[in-house]
């Protein structure tokens, strides 16, 4: 069974910071990773989306990595901003006939300026 | 639709109530799944629809709970006989049948008071 940490589970920094978010999962045969944003009170925003293929996923101010073999992504949000604050959210997508992504708990976000 | 629907965005209700929860996914797509979140939790599979496929049921929590999919489209998920530990946002995705990224919807947050 897939299994999706997200460390850490919570970070606050001054604006201006470049940030790393970390995502692992326990099998590395995945289709997929998705990572997401969610504002309090609302849905999930999709961001970056990775295939089992690419090693990395670029939007804006966004970079997603994706090391398979070890397990992890990471999410990088360079120069943050108040309005990033947020929880980010990863979720893994397996390859071994289960449809369904996974999710971690989150790592909420708070930039203060 | 531009993008995945829900309603009611909010909904309270007495415990021992039924509730139905609507979703209406990206037109096209083919997958849908719920998913459910409790305060302060990580998302919880609920239910997944593929097609004309059979669900995926293997997460609704009791018999409480049940979901249909209407020609393809449009998604019911029905709380029978609430209880106050049903109350959490209930969110709905999409994606296309290659099973890429996935959208989410606004979520319905519910209350069972």
């Amino acid at each position: 069974k897939q299994e999706v940490t997200q460390i850490p589970a919570a970070l606050s920094v001054p604006e201006g910071e470049n940030l790393v978010l970390n995502c692992s999962f326990t099998d590395s045969a995945i289709y997929n990773l998705q990572w997401f944003r969610q504002d309090p009170g609302k849905g999930l925003t999709s961001l970056l989306l990775i295939q089992s293929s690419q090693r990395e996923q670029t939007s804006g101010r966004l970079n997603a990595s994706l090391d398979k073999s070890s397990g992890r992504s990471t999410l990088y949000i360079a120069a943050s901003q108040p309005g990033d604050s947020a929880t980010y959210l990863c979720a893994v997508l397996s390859s071994g006939g289960s449809y369904i992504p996974t999710f971690g708990r989150g790592t909420s976000l708070i930039v203060h300026p | 639709g531009a993008g995945v629907s829900q309603s009611p965005s909010n909904k309270v209700t007495e415990k021992g109530k039924d509730v139905e929860l609507r979703c209406d996914p990206i037109s096209g797509h083919t997958a849908l799944y719920w998913y459910r979140q409790s305060l302060g939790q990580g998302l919880e599979f609920l239910i997944y629809f593929q097609g004309n496929s059979a669900p995926d049921k293997s997460g609704l929590p009791s018999d409480r709970f049940s979901a249909e999919r209407t020609g393809g489209s449009v998604s019911t998920l029905t709380i029978q006989r609430t209880q106050q530990e049903d109350s959490a946002v209930y969110l709905c995705a999409s994606s296309t049948q290659d099973r890429t990224e996935a959208f989410f919807g606004q979520g319905t947050r519910l209350t069972v008071v």
